[in-house]
């Protein structure tokens, strides 16, 4: 079974670090491009961050860019966010997100597996 | 404010057809960037519903489907069941902001 399992969430005051994990199985990670996303308490989808197979292409959303750091591990099948500086407004369910090639050319490229996601929450 | 607009809310009973649209623009869909589609159903992680504007995953039932047209998209349920009640978002890349943009999501009621 292909899974994601995010950990590494917790409560955390404004200024603070927190670095979570996806642990991958099933599929083989270095063939696959990565991505996080967040849900704020109440609110929509909010992609955070990209990464490439190899790891050498990186993007942030502008809302983390110059705070969250994030990397892999091919070898352990692992995805990380280091999330440091964090704000209020960070508060989130993080989830970890597959790019999948879908189609029988292989021309669409969307988040088709998920894990369950991890909570942060960013409070005094 | 999303790049992407959804109608906050919509409603149907069971088994009628509703549609949820996708507003983008000239950087996004009107630059004919895929849209794909996700369900979120309560409590639980998104899943993937509709990728490249119409096409489903296996597993998807058929009653489920996506169409694009210049810069909009539309997710069609047709023969609403109870347990379609749930969250869907619409997601495309955007040429300006250099990243993947999803719609607010639009809450779906079965009546």
């Amino acid at each position: 079974d292909v899974q994601l399992v995010e950990s590494g969430g917790g409560l955390v005051q404004p200024g603070g670090s927190l670095r979570l994990s996806c642990a991958t199985s099933g599929f083989s990670f270095r063939s696959y491009e990565m991505n996080w996303v967040r849900q704020a308490p109440g609110k929509g989808l909010e992609w955070v961050s990209y990464i490439s197979s190899s790891g050498d292409t990186i993007y942030y959303a502008d809302s983390v860019k110059g705070r969250f750091t994030i990397s892999r591990d091919n070898a352990q099948s692992s995805l990380y966010l280091q999330m440091n500086s964090l704000r209020a407004e960070d508060t989130a369910i993080y989830y970890c997100a597959r790019e999948g090639v879908l189609g029988g050319s292989g021309a669409f490229y969307a988040f088709d597996i998920w894990g369950q996601g991890t909570v942060v929450t960013a409070s005094s | 404010q999303s790049v992407l607009t959804q109608p906050p809310s919509v409603s149907g009973a069971p088994g009628q057809r509703v549609a949820i649209s996708c507003t983008g623009s000239s950087s996004n869909i009107g630059a004919n960037f895929n849209v794909h589609w996700y369900q979120q159903l309560p409590g639980t992680a998104p899943k993937l519903l509709i990728y490249g504007n119409n096409n489903r995953p296996s597993g998807v039932p058929d009653r489920f489907s996506g169409s694009r047209s210049g810069p909009s998209a539309s997710l069609a349920i047709t023969g609403l069941q109870a347990e379609d009640e749930a969250d869907y978002y619409c997601q495309s890349y955007d040429s300006s902001l250099s990243g993947v943009v999803f719609g607010g999501g639009t809450k779906l009621t079965v009546l």
